[in-house]
C-alpha cells in the first residue's frame, strides 16, 4: 500500500519569501512521485515529477523538489514566492513497477501568499 | 498541445437521478483514470481503463459504472444520485509506456 502525508494544510508566506511544502511518502516498492497544483475551480496541473535518475527535479514556475529516499520525502520548494503561486498543492505517489497504476494523493496544502 | 477534455463542465441533478460524465483523453493516450474530489478533499481514485478494459478499481460505488470506448473516450455513469455524490470529478489520461497522468478540468456535479 502507498500513502502520502503533507505536513500543514495551510502554509502562509510573504511575497518574495521561500516556499517550502512538505511531503512524505510510504511505499513498499520504488515510487514515482508527483506534485500537482490546483487553482480555484480548476483542474490539476502537473508541476514536476520524479521517476528515475537525478533526485533534484525542476518543474514549471520556478518550483523544484528533491527525492530523498532515506527520509522518504519529496518536499517542494521555490526560492521566491509570487502572488500567482497562491493555490492548493497536492503531492502524489504511484508504483514504479506498474505501467498503469493509480495515484494516491496527500490531503493537499493551501499556499497563501501575502503582499 | 491538446489536453484532456471533459464534458459537461458543470452538472446539476436531483437526488435519485442519473448522470453521465464524459472524458476525451489526449490523442494517442490509451489509459484513462477517474477521480472524485469532494469539497476540501484530496482526489480519490474511482476506476481506470487500459485499452478499453478495466485495469484497476478503487472506491467506486456500485451505483456507478464506467467504460472506455473504441476511440478511447470514457464515460462515467452514475445512478440513484445522492447528496454525497456532489463533487468534482476528474478524468486523467496517460500514454502507452508513460509515467504521468494528465488531468482534465473536471466536471462539477451538484446533487440537490
Amino acid at each position: 500500500a502507498q500513502s502520502v502525508t503533507q505536513l500543514g494544510s495551510h502554509v502562509s508566506v510573504s511575497e518574495g519569501a521561500l516556499v517550502l511544502l512538505r511531503c512524505n511518502y510510504s511505499s513498499s516498492v520504488p515510487p514515482y512521485l508527483f506534485w500537482y497544483v490546483q487553482y480555484p475551480n480548476q483542474g490539476l496541473q502537473l508541476l514536476l515529477k520524479y521517476t528515475t535518475g537525478a533526485t533534484l527535479v525542476k518543474g514549471i514556475n520556478g518550483f523544484e523538489a528533491e527525492f530523498k529516499k532515506s527520509e522518504t520525502s519529496f518536499h517542494l520548494t521555490k526560492p521566491s514566492a509570487h502572488m500567482s503561486d497562491a493555490a492548493e498543492y497536492f503531492c502524489a505517489v504511484t508504483r514504479r513497477d506498474s505501467g498503469y497504476s493509480t495515484l494516491t494523493f496527500g490531503k493537499g496544502t493551501m499556499l497563501l501568499v501575502s503582499p | 498541445a491538446a489536453g484532456v477534455i471533459q464534458s459537461p463542465r458543470h452538472l446539476i441533478k436531483e437526488k435519485r437521478e442519473t448522470a453521465t460524465l464524459k472524458c476525451y483523453p489526449i490523442p494517442r493516450h490509451d489509459t484513462v483514470y477517474w477521480y472524485q474530489q469532494g469539497p476540501g478533499q484530496d482526489p480519490q481514485f474511482l476506476i481506470s481503463f487500459y485499452e478499453k478494459m478495466q485495469s484497476d478499481k478503487g472506491s467506486i460505488p456500485d451505483r456507478f459504472s464506467a467504460q472506455q470506448f473504441s476511440d478511447y473516450h470514457s464515460e462515467l455513469n452514475m445512478s440513484s444520485l445522492e447528496l454525497g455524490d456532489s463533487a468534482l470529478y476528474f478524468c486523467a489520461s496517460m500514454g502507452q509506456g508513460g509515467d504521468t497522468q494528465y488531468f482534465g478540468p473536471g466536471t462539477r456535479l451538484t446533487v440537490l
